[in-house]
C-alpha cells in the first residue's frame, strides 16, 4: 500500500515561530503536494513538487515555503507563523502520470494551531 | 482556471436511505477526471469513486454511483442504503490530464441518522 506519513497530527506553535511540517512517502513518487483545509473553503493547494529540489507555487503560497532535498520527503515551512495560518494541512502524493486516472494518496493531516 | 463548487455545506439522511451530494465544475477542457473523496473523523482521505470525462457511462462502486452530466458540468454522488460508516466530509475534485494536482470543492458534511 502507498503510505504517506505526516510527522505530527497536532501542533501548537506561537506567533512568530518558524514551523516545519514534514511529509514522507515510501513509494518512490516524484510528485508531492501540500494542501491547506479550512471549513467552507475545501482544500487549497499551497505548493507542489515534481522532483527533488523542484517546487512550484500553488494557489495560496504566501507565508509558506517548501523544501524537497530527498525524493521521499517534502517539508512545508512557515517562516514566521501567524494566527491566520491556523488550519489543517494535508500532504498528498500521486503516482507518476503514466496512467490516465491516477489517484492521489494523502497523509493523515496535521492540525496546526498558532497562538 | 478550473473551479469546483459544492453548494451543500451539510446534508443528513436516515440510515438505509439514499442521499445525493451535488458538485458542479467549470472548465474549458474536454478531457479531464473527476473524483469523490471521503474524509471520515480519522481525517484520512479515501477515494470513493472516479470518472473519466471521455467515458459516457456513469461510474459505480458498490453503493456509490455518480450522475455525470458533461454538458451541464455536473457530477453528483449518490449513496444508496446509507450506513453509519458513511458519515464524513465528502469532497468533489477535478484533475486535468497531464497534471497531478487536484482542484477541490468546498466539501459537504454528511450525517447519517440512526
Amino acid at each position: 500500500d502507498v503510505k504517506v506519513t505526516q510527522s505530527s497530527r497536532y501542533l501548537v506553535k506561537r506567533t512568530g515561530e518558524k514551523v516545519f511540517l514534514e511529509c514522507v512517502q515510501d513509494m518512490d513518487h516524484e510528485n508531492m503536494f501540500w494542501y491547506r483545509q479550512d471549513p467552507g473553503l475545501g482544500l487549497r493547494l499551497i505548493y507542489f513538487s515534481y522532483d527533488v529540489k523542484m517546487k512550484e507555487k500553488g494557489d495560496i503560497p504566501e507565508g509558506y515555503s517548501v523544501s524537497r532535498e530527498k525524493k521521499e520527503r517534502f517539508s512545508l515551512i512557515l517562516e514566521s507563523a501567524s494566527t491566520n495560518q491556523t488550519s489543517m494541512y494535508l500532504c498528498a502524493s500521486p503516482p507518476p502520470n503514466r496512467g490516465r486516472d491516477t489517484e492521489a494518496f494523502f497523509g493523515q493531516g496535521t492540525r496546526l494551531t498558532v497562538v | 482556471a478550473q473551479t469546483v463548487t459544492q453548494s451543500q455545506p451539510e446534508m443528513s439522511v436516515q440510515e438505509a436511505e439514499t442521499v445525493t451530494l451535488s458538485c458542479t465544475y467549470d472548465t474549458s477542457e474536454s478531457d479531464y477526471y473527476l473524483f469523490w473523496y471521503k474524509q471520515p473523523p480519522s481525517r484520512q482521505m479515501i477515494l470513493v469513486i472516479r470518472q473519466e470525462a471521455y467515458k459516457q457511462q456513469n461510474a459505480t462502486e458498490n453503493r456509490f454511483s455518480v450522475n455525470f452530466q458533461k454538458a451541464a458540468k455536473s457530477f453528483s454522488l449518490k449513496i444508496s442504503d446509507s450506513q453509519l460508516g458513511d458519515a464524513a466530509m465528502y469532497f468533489c475534485a477535478y484533475r486535468s490530464p497531464g497534471a497531478q494536482k487536484l482542484v477541490f470543492g468546498q466539501g459537504t458534511r454528511l450525517t447519517i441518522n440512526p
